[in-house]
């Protein structure tokens, strides 16, 4: 089956620092891989996604790369800010329908302070 | 504001009771999703609309749970006979029919307590 692992949080970082949080998938076929944020009192915004093997994805200073061969989508940023804190939700979109329902991981909660 | 949006916001209701929520996709998305959320957790996937028609269904959505999309505009999740498990945020979302992985936008959802 499709499935979505991520570490658990909740991550507690100082300004500047590095952010790494896991995440591993299970899938049949060719996933395309997703992070998805939620800011405290805001829905759900895509953050960066990668549709095939070896794909980076990016934005806001944060990036992804898709491993084949490891099954992990890792999302990582050099230096974190206050305002990154929030709940971070990695997401798999099985190659399957012609359509693209998510399977989402259970979110690490990340914590900034200055 | 033409983001997905979500009506009621909160509801509160008594178990065994009837609740309905609809959801507004954005106007020109042909595809909308319904998730349910529980407290700590993912959104995990309910059901999908093409357009007025519904292509699938998780085997989360019970025989209490209905879903329509009459017109292929808006959609209504309709939940009978309420249990205090069905206690969620329920979250729609809607994504345009082009491309191979496109975005999905997301409703600010509506939270359901059942009493």
């Amino acid at each position: 089956g499709n499935s979505v692992t991520q570490m658990e949080g909740p991550v507690t970082l100082s300004e500047e620092a590095f952010l790494t949080i896991n995440c591993t998938y299970t899938a049949t076929g060719y996933p395309s891989l997703f992070w998805y944020v939620q800011y405290p009192g805001e829905g759900l915004q895509l953050l960066l996604k990668a549709t095939k093997a070896d794909d980076k994805g990016s934005n806001k200073g944060f990036e992804a790369t898709y491993r084949k061969e490891t099954t992990s989508f890792h999302l990582e940023k050099g230096s974190v800010q206050v305002s990154d804190s929030a709940v971070y939700f990695c997401a798999l979109s099985p190659f399957s329908g012609g359509y693209n329902k998510l399977i989402f991981g259970a979110g690490t909660r990340l914590a900034v302070h200055p | 504001d033409t983001g997905v949006s979500q009506d009621p916001r909160h509801k509160i209701t008594k178990r065994g009771q009837n609740v309905t929520f609809r959801c507004d996709p954005i106007s020109e998305h042909n595809r909308l999703y319904w998730y349910r959320q529980t407290l700590g957790q993912g959104p995990e996937f309910l059901t999908y609309f093409q357009n007025e028609a519904q292509l699938e269904k998780s085997r989360l959505l019970s025989d209490r749970f209905s879903a329509e999309r009459p017109k292929g505009s808006f959609s209504t999740l309709e939940i009978q006979r309420t249990e205090q498990g069905d206690s969620a945020m329920y979250l729609c979302a809607s994504s345009p029919g082009q491309g191979a992985a496109p975005e999905q936008f997301f409703g600010p959802g509506t939270r359901l307590t059942v009493l």
